[in-house]
């Protein structure tokens, strides 16, 4: 079946470091592949999404390029800030008949020190 | 315009005891997921609903777990004869019909996380 294999955690950076968080997937077919973002307490916010092969998406400073050749779906960030500290899942979707179940990693918790 | 409401936020219960999970849409959401995300994972796709119909519950376990969405009120998940590997979070999204989806095809609450004693 389908599956998301992520970057094993935690991470902890300094602030203004470089982020990559990898994020690889199998699927059959054209899936959507997701970066959803959960803090303390709360529910899964999407953070970006890619609907198709070299799509990129982007939000708040991060970053994610749709790789088919290798099945990845890295989250990048070019210097992160103490607020971005939370966990991190990658998912993907393979939309059926508009049923859009998500299929996730296990997330990254990424913790930024100031 | 009001998120995903989930309720109650925490529940305990005893092993043996019945939980039920309460999960209302956004506002002209008619499409309601519910996934469970255990300790230190990711979250697992349990069922996926229209009003008054479940479409895709592959997720579920065959036992004790049960899952209605009626045409009027929240949606429900309901755990019989809880057992201590029920404790987890439990998240509801929904999303609207699919030619108003947009970029952002499901919105999630803020879960119930279900302890059992």
């Amino acid at each position: 079946g389908d599956s998301v294999t992520q970057m094993e955690g935690p991470v902890t950076l300094s602030e203004e470091a470089f982020l990559t968080i990898n994020c690889t997937y199998t699927a059959t077919g054209y899936p959507s592949l997701f970066w959803y973002v959960q803090y303390p307490g709360e529910g899964l916010q999407l953070l970006l999404k890619a609907t198709k092969a070299d799509d990129k998406g982007s939000n708040k400073g991060f970053e994610a390029t749709y790789r088919k050749e290798t099945t990845s779906f890295h989250l990048e960030k070019g210097s992160v800030q103490v607020s971005d500290s939370a966990v991190y899942f990658c998912a993907l979707a393979k939309p059926n008949f508009g049923n859009e179940k998500l299929t996730f990693g296990t997330g990254t918790r990424l913790t930024i020190i100031p | 315009n009001a998120g995903v409401m989930q309720n109650p936020r925490h529940l305990v219960r005893r092993r043996g005891q019945e939980a039920r999970l309460r999960c209302s849409p956004m506002k002209g959401h008619s499409h309601v997921y519910w996934y469970r995300q255990l300790p230190e994972e990711g979250l697992k796709f349990m069922v996926y609903l229209q009003k008054e119909n479940i479409i895709d519950e592959s997720g579920m376990p065959k036992e004790r777990f049960s899952a209605e969405f009626p045409k009027e009120g929240p949606s429900i998940l309901r755990i019989q004869q809880v057992v201590r590997g029920d404790s987890a979070a439990y998240f509801c999204a929904s999303s609207p019909d699919l030619v108003q989806r947009g970029n952002q095809p499901q919105h999630f609450g803020d879960g119930t996380r279900l302890s059992i004693l």
